[in-house]
């Protein structure tokens, strides 16, 4: 059974672009987190989607936006990239609410 | 403000020594607590989830218990192997599907 994937595993991007980060949950996962890893910090949380509905959102500028598809996969859209947003950054997706599963992460350079 | 404090940051051991990773929360009202291993660049690895009944979990040579009166959880290592070398991370939540909030994790080192 295939885990949480996530895509692009890394990308380069200029100052001021756009980027979208995809998110494959575990099959049967209706929920879908999305999380900032800063090197040496631990992760930080950006949004969650429950059944395509926005259920939380962190402490993150309007550039960040997500969404979730009928198939429960989700995308992660950051505009007007800053070099602070260089980060990895990670999916998880969760069953009825308990354990979260993480994917390997897309690591986001921003020049 | 919730937040999560891990101690020590770094630990650097010889193999074959038991050892305890430290987790503690501002707000001890913790609801489930999640213990993951982090391998250099790579994503987390669940190693042991608490929900919100229990007191601890046991998994091979690891155990892991979680005091919410005092709202701190302490990982065991026990038998420590050069393989366990990584970075550890806390995170609880706060309610039934609630965001997790991660510590900064300790960054272990076990040595041959």
């Amino acid at each position: 059974d295939a885990g949480v994937t996530q895509s692009p595993t890394h990308l380069i991007k200029t100052r001021g672009q756009q980027v979208t980060l995809r998110c494959s949950p575990i099959s049967g996962h209706k929920s879908v987190s999305w999380y900032q890893q800063v090197l040496g910090q631990g992760p930080q949380f950006i949004f969650q989607y429950y059944e395509k509905e926005e259920r939380g959102r962190g402490n993150f500028p309007d550039r960040f936006s997500a969404r979730q598809f009928p198939n429960y996969s989700s995308e992660l859209n950051v505009n007007a990239l800053l070099l602070g947003d260089s980060a990895l950054y990670l999916c998880a997706s969760s069953f009825r609410d308990l354990d979260y599963t993480f994917g390997s992460g897309t690591r986001l350079t921003v020049v | 403000k919730q937040e999560v404090t891990q101690i020590p940051a770094a630990l650097s051991v010889p193999e074959g020594e038991n050892l305890v990773l430290n987790c503690s929360f501002t707000d001890s009202a913790i609801y489930n607590l999640q213990w993951f291993r982090q391998d250099p660049g790579k994503g987390l690895t669940s190693l042991l989830l608490i929900q919100s009944s229990q007191r601890e979990q046991t998994s091979g040579r690891l155990n892991a218990s979680l005091d919410k009166s005092s709202g701190r959880s302490t990982l065991y290592i026990a038998a420590s192997q050069p393989g366990d070398s990584a970075t550890y991370l806390c995170a609880g939540t706060y309610n039934q599907g609630g965001k997790l909030i991660f510590g900064q994790g300790t960054e272990l080192s076990v040595k041959p």
